[in-house]
C-alpha cells in the first residue's frame, strides 16, 4: 500500500516563528487533507488540497501531486498551534484513506 | 450543531466484556468510517460504510463488528475486549468515497483493564 511519511517528526518553536511541515507519499493520490489534532485529541480539518495552494489566515498549504509531496506552512506561530499535524491521502483504493506519521509541534511562549 | 458525534467520550471496562460505541452524523454524508488511534498516535482505518453497505474492512479481528442502521449512523460493537483494544476510536464521514473531505467526531477513549 501507499506510504505516507511526514517530517519533521517533532518540532519546537518559539512563539512568533514560522515553520514548514512536509508530507511525502509514495504513490499518486486522489486527494489530500491536513489535520490538526489539538492537545485535547480533537481532529480539526485544516485543508482539503489534492493539488495547488490554499491559504487560511496564518496557515497555507501546497500540494505538488506530480512530485508526491505536500507542505503546510505555519506563520507567526501561537501556543494554540501546538499539537500533532497529520496529512491523510486517498490513493486509488475506493474510500481508503491513509494517514501520515504525524508531526508533533510544540510552540513555547 | 455537532456535525459528527460519538458516545460515549470515555469508556473504561474489564477484559472480556462486550461494549458498543455509537456514531451519528448530521451532514447528509453517504460514507462513514471508523479509525483507531494507538498510543503512538498512529491513525489507521478500520471500516468504511457507504449507504449502509460495508466497503472496507482492514484486517480487523472478528470481535469488532460495525453496524449501520441508516446512513447517518455507524456503530461499533466490540466483543470479548482485550488489553490491546485500548485506544482512541474515531468516527468520520464524507460526502462520497475516500475522494472527498472527511470530517471527524471527537473520539472515544477506550481503556480495557
Amino acid at each position: 500500500g501507499i506510504q505516507v511519511e511526514q517530517s519533521p517528526p517533532d518540532l519546537i518553536l518559539q512563539e512568533g516563528a514560522n515553520s514548514t511541515l512536509r508530507c511525502n507519499f509514495s504513490d499518486s493520490v486522489n486527494n489530500l487533507q491536513w489535520f490538526h489534532q489539538n492537545p485535547w485529541g480533537q481532529l480539526i480539518n485544516l485543508f482539503y488540497i489534492p493539488s495547488g495552494t490554499k491559504q487560511n489566515g496564518r496557515l497555507s498549504a501546497t500540494t505538488v501531486a506530480t512530485e508526491r509531496y505536500s507542505l503546510l506552512y505555519i506563520s507567526s506561530s501561537q501556543t494554540t498551534d501546538s499539537g500533532v499535524y497529520f496529512c491523510a491521502v486517498n490513493s486509488g483504493g475506493y474510500q481508503k484513506v491513509t494517514f501520515g506519521t504525524g508531526t508533533k509541534l510544540q510552540v513555547i511562549p | 450543531d455537532t456535525a459528527v458525534s460519538q458516545t460515549p467520550k470515555y469508556l473504561v471496562t474489564q477484559m472480556g466484556n462486550d461494549k458498543s460505541i455509537k456514531c451519528e452524523q448530521n451532514l447528509g454524508h453517504d460514507t462513514m468510517y471508523w479509525y483507531k488511534q494507538d498510543s503512538k498516535k498512529f491513525l489507521k482505518i478500520m471500516f468504511s460504510y457507504n449507504n449502509k453497505e460495508l466497503i472496507i474492512n482492514e484486517t480487523v479481528p472478528n470481535r469488532f463488528s460495525p453496524k449501520s442502521p441508516d446512513k447517518a449512523h455507524l456503530n461499533l460493537h466490540i466483543n470479548s475486549l482485550e488489553l490491546g483494544d485500548s485506544a482512541v476510536y474515531f468516527c468520520a464521514s464524507s460526502r462520497a468515497s475516500g475522494r472527498s473531505e472527511q470530517f471527524f467526531g471527537p473520539g472515544t477513549r477506550l481503556t480495557v483493564l
